[in-house]
């Protein structure tokens, strides 16, 4: 167990629509990162977030955003759902300083 | 630059034997090295990392050897077992990139009884 929750765990959307995508950290991790692994894929960083703000984004583009929140939890929102979208979403969470990146059991996406 | 590649694709090893998954990186600015194992339908758990400043780091059955100059590294099974069957990660990152991994294409290692 590495202290990072993710809901919901799998869903399916139809093609348009938007979703929103939750985590909470590890107690102690002020930095959260989203990540897309498609199937049979290597992980895919989309952005990460520290102190609230965006602190770095992957070759994603806008319709993906995110917030993260005083307590350091932070959301995914994927607006006009592509059926390319359709994967397992990552959070991961880390201390600011240091590079230890632990990952939650991911969000499992379908878009039909 | 910013590639990380992963090599064998899949990897058969019967129980008792060493499982040998190979890295390649390129951007020198990286300085951290970890190895994830991703079992299906789960995220990736952290294995074992290293940084650039030895060359290997043993953890159990796992060891990492590093080899700065030629920008490779390698994660080595020993006494490979069934329970080891699973999809493994190279990944690197650092320098100014807090919280951010490039991952390799994955290793899927399957360990016969």
């Amino acid at each position: 167990e590495t202290g990072v929750t993710q809901s919901p765990t799998h869903l399916i959307k139809t093609r348009g629509q938007q979703v929103t995508l939750r985590c909470s950290s590890q107690s102690g991790h002020n930095t959260v990162s989203w990540y897309q692994q498609a199937l049979g894929q290597g992980p895919q960083f989309i952005f990460q977030y520290y102190r609230e703000e965006e602190n770095g984004r992957g070759n994603f583009p806008p319709r993906f955003s995110g917030l993260q929140f005083p307590n350091y939890s932070s959301e995914l929102n994927v607006n006009a759902l592509e059926l390319d979208d359709s994967a397992l979403y990552l959070c991961a969470s880390s201390f600011r300083a240091g590079n230890t990146i632990y990952f939650g059991e991911g969000s499992w996406l379908t878009v039909v | 630059q910013q590639q990380v590649k992963q090599s064998p694709q899949s990897l058969i090893v019967q129980k008792g034997g060493i499982s040998i998954i190979n890295c390649a990186y390129e951007n020198t600015a990286f300085d951290y090295f970890p190895w994830y194992q991703q079992f299906p339908g789960k995220g990736p758990a952290l294995l074992i990392a290293i940084r650039p400043d030895v060359s290997e780091k043993k953890e159990g059955r796992f060891t990492i050897s590093f080899n700065k100059s030629a920008k490779q590294f390698s994660l080595h099974i020993m006494d490979s077992q069934p329970g080891d069957s699973a999809t493994y990660f190279c990944a690197a990152g650092g320098g100014t990139s807090y919280g951010k991994l490039t991952f390799g294409q994955g290793t899927i290692l399957t360990v016969h009884p």
